[in-house]
Parts: C-alpha cells; sequence; structure tokens
C-alpha cells in the first residue's frame, strides 16, 4: 500500500501570513502516460464533509479561493495558503489516488496564532 | 444536487455484524466508483472501500479485507456496507463519498460504536 506523510501533523499561522503543509508519498504518484500526479488536498472543518480543494497536485476546484495552491509530483508535494484567512481553519488531508487502497495522509491540523 | 445520505449505523457489540447503507441522488448512480471512509473519533480520515461503477470491482484497505464487504444496487441506487467480526477499533464516523477521481461529494455520515 502507499504510504502518505503529512507534516507538520499541526500548525499555527498568523492571519494574513503564509501556510505551508508538505505530503510525502512513498510511491510516485506520477503516470508518465499522461504527466499526471494522482493527489489531491481536502480541507475538512468539523461537522462537514471533507471540500476538496486541489486535484492533479496543483489544480484548484471551481470555486475555491486562489489563496490555495498545491505544487509538487512525483513523491513530494505541498499546499499552500498565501495568506491565511479565519475560515481557513480546518484540519487538511492530502490523499493519492494513484491506486487502491486511496490512502489519505494522517492530518495536518491549521489554527490560528 | 447530489446528495449521498447513510444510515445504519449503531451501537454494536465486539465480535458484531453491522449493515450500512448509502442511498444516492442527484447523479447517475450508475455510472460512479463509490467509496467508503470513515474517520474515528479524533482521529483522521481513513479510506476504507471502493466498487466500481458497475459493481465489478471492488477494493479495501488492508484493515477490513475479509471482514468488509461493498455492494451496491442500482435499481435502488443504494450503496452498501456488510460489516462483521467488528472490534473497538473499527469505531468511527463512516462516510460514503464519490467522484470521477478525488471523492468530490460526501454524506455526512453514520456513526458505528463497537463497545460491549
Amino acid at each position: 500500500d502507499i504510504v502518505m506523510t503529512q507534516s507538520p501533523d499541526s500548525l499555527a499561522v498568523s492571519l494574513g501570513e503564509r501556510a505551508t503543509i508538505n505530503c510525502k508519498s512513498n510511491h510516485s504518484l506520477l503516470y508518465n502516460s499522461n504527466k499526471k500526479s494522482y493527489l489531491g488536498w481536502y480541507q475538512h472543518k468539523p461537522g462537514q464533509p471533507p471540500k476538496v480543494l486541489i486535484n492533479w497536485a496543483s489544480t484548484r476546484e471551481s470555486g475555491v479561493p486562489d489563496r490555495f495552491s498545491g505544487s509538487g509530483s512525483g513523491t513530494d508535494f505541498t499546499l499552500t495558503i498565501s495568506s491565511l484567512q479565519a475560515e481557513d481553519v480546518a484540519v487538511y488531508y492530502c490523499q493519492q489516488y494513484y491506486n487502491a487502497p486511496y490512502t489519505f495522509g494522517q492530518g495536518t491540523k491549521l489554527e490560528i496564532k | 444536487e447530489v446528495q449521498l445520505v447513510e444510515s445504519g449505523g449503531g451501537l454494536v457489540q465486539p465480535g458484531g455484524s453491522l449493515r450500512l447503507s448509502c442511498a444516492a441522488s442527484g447523479f447517475t448512480f450508475s455510472n460512479y466508483w463509490i467509496h467508503w471512509v470513515r474517520q474515528a473519533p479524533g482521529k483522521g480520515l481513513v479510506w476504507v472501500s471502493r466498487i466500481k461503477d458497475d459493481g465489478s470491482i471492488t477494493d479495501y484497505a488492508d484493515s477490513v479485507k475479509g471482514r468488509f464487504t461493498i455492494s451496491r444496487d442500482s435499481a435502488k441506487n443504494t450503496l452498501y456496507l456488510q460489516m462483521n467480526s467488528l472490534s473497538v477499533e473499527d469505531t468511527a464516523v463512516y462516510f460514503c463519498a464519490t467522484g470521477t477521481f478525488m471523492l468530490d461529494s460526501w454524506g455526512h455520515g453514520t456513526l458505528v460504536t463497537v463497545s460491549s
């Protein structure tokens, strides 16, 4: 099974500052046939279902604010929030959909400093 | 609007069984893979299982393989998860979810508590 490891486990950032979350896979998530990395990011707030922010490692989902961006390829990925807003407090997960089981990272809890 | 509504959760003793259901509406059910994801209290999301649009392929997390069975009924637009030999480690909120690749539509979950 592909193991996804996020860092850090928790993060406190001041409003307006940058937040960076990392995700590492123990297997490349890059399909050579289409040059796409099968990796996405979710935002999960209490009492709500998870919301897709980013797919294909760097494609922002429709309606997601442009302060959210994803980068990386292969085995190393990053989710960046360029200017933290109060409503961004949540747990963030990466997930690989390269093959089953579609493993998640352990989550990163993002808080306001 | 896509809707997924889970049901069937509850309290069950260790070693017991439970069947979860997920009623789908607002999309062509038979065109999509459907997944189960769970979240234990205070823990992260864990992918559990998936079933192909036509039901011909199923996959499971190692932690549930041999104990859980996913199935679907396209006539009823309903997904199922038969859970046998339950242990306290299976205590979680169980979500059904779907999407083309990532899971962009989720239910609100049903709580399964395994306890004596």
